[in-house]
């Protein structure tokens, strides 16, 4: 069974930094893409982030560029994301997912505000 | 960027009706398009995916059928367990985009 547990969310102050952490069972974790996609509370669903399966190419969404960082470990079947400078608007659901994507986790929350 | 645009933003209909929900991309997306559907509280489930394939597990009742720019999600016959949001999702190219939902509702 294809199990994803995010963890890592919580309050957090603007400006400050968060990793999330999406942890991977039940499939070949290296044989997949991985995304992290949000949901600001009673909005809809926002792509964030992309990474292939070696690693090599990762893609963002353009407000989070050059803030946030995803990054995997294929040994550890572990998905990251490095969120730094955060805004209040980054404030949302974190979903991590698998695939095309088909398998999402549970998702955790990230409250940025001070 | 690629938007991605639903209608109706709101659906009611009645248990048995036969309801199609909308999807429209500002650019051709090569079928590159799936369909989710999220219940309050719980995270999105894939229903269809790259325009008109069934995901496993998903009843047949779901499909999906469009080309270029336009996508359309069929519930042949709505049942109550369907009250949902359904979002569509273009990954024909970056950044990949969602629309902004249909929020389907029964009579």
């Amino acid at each position: 069974e294809v199990q994803l547990v995010e963890t890592g969310g919580g309050l957090v102050q603007p400006g400050r930094s968060l990793k999330l952490s999406c942890v991977a069972s039940g499939f070949t974790f290296s044989s997949y893409w991985m995304y992290w996609i949000r949901q600001a509370p009673g909005k809809g669903l926002e792509w964030v982030s992309s990474i292939n399966t070696d690693g090599g190419r990762t893609y963002y969404l353009d407000s989070v560029k050059g803030r946030f960082t995803i990054s995997r470990d294929n040994a550890e079947n572990i998905v990251y994301l490095q969120m730094n400078s955060l805004r209040s608007e980054d404030t949302a659901t974190y979903y991590c997912a698998k695939g095309i994507p088909d398998y999402w986790g549970q998702g955790v929350m990230v409250t940025v505000s001070s | 960027d690629i938007q991605m645009t639903q209608s109706p933003s709101v659906l009611s209909a009645s248990v048995g009706d036969r309801v199609t929900l909308n999807c429209k991309a500002s650019q051709n997306i090569n079928k590159y398009l799936n369909w989710y559907q999220q219940k309050l509280g719980e995270a999105p489930k894939l229903l269809i995916y790259n325009t008109n394939n069934l995901q496993t597990g998903i009843p047949s009742r779901f499909s999906g059928s469009g080309s270029g720019t336009d996508y359309t999600l069929t519930i042949s016959s709505l049942q109550p367990e369907d009250v949902a949001t359904y979002f569509c999702f273009q990954h024909n190219s970056w950044p990949l985009t969602f629309g902004s939902g249909t929020k389907l509702e029964i009579k």
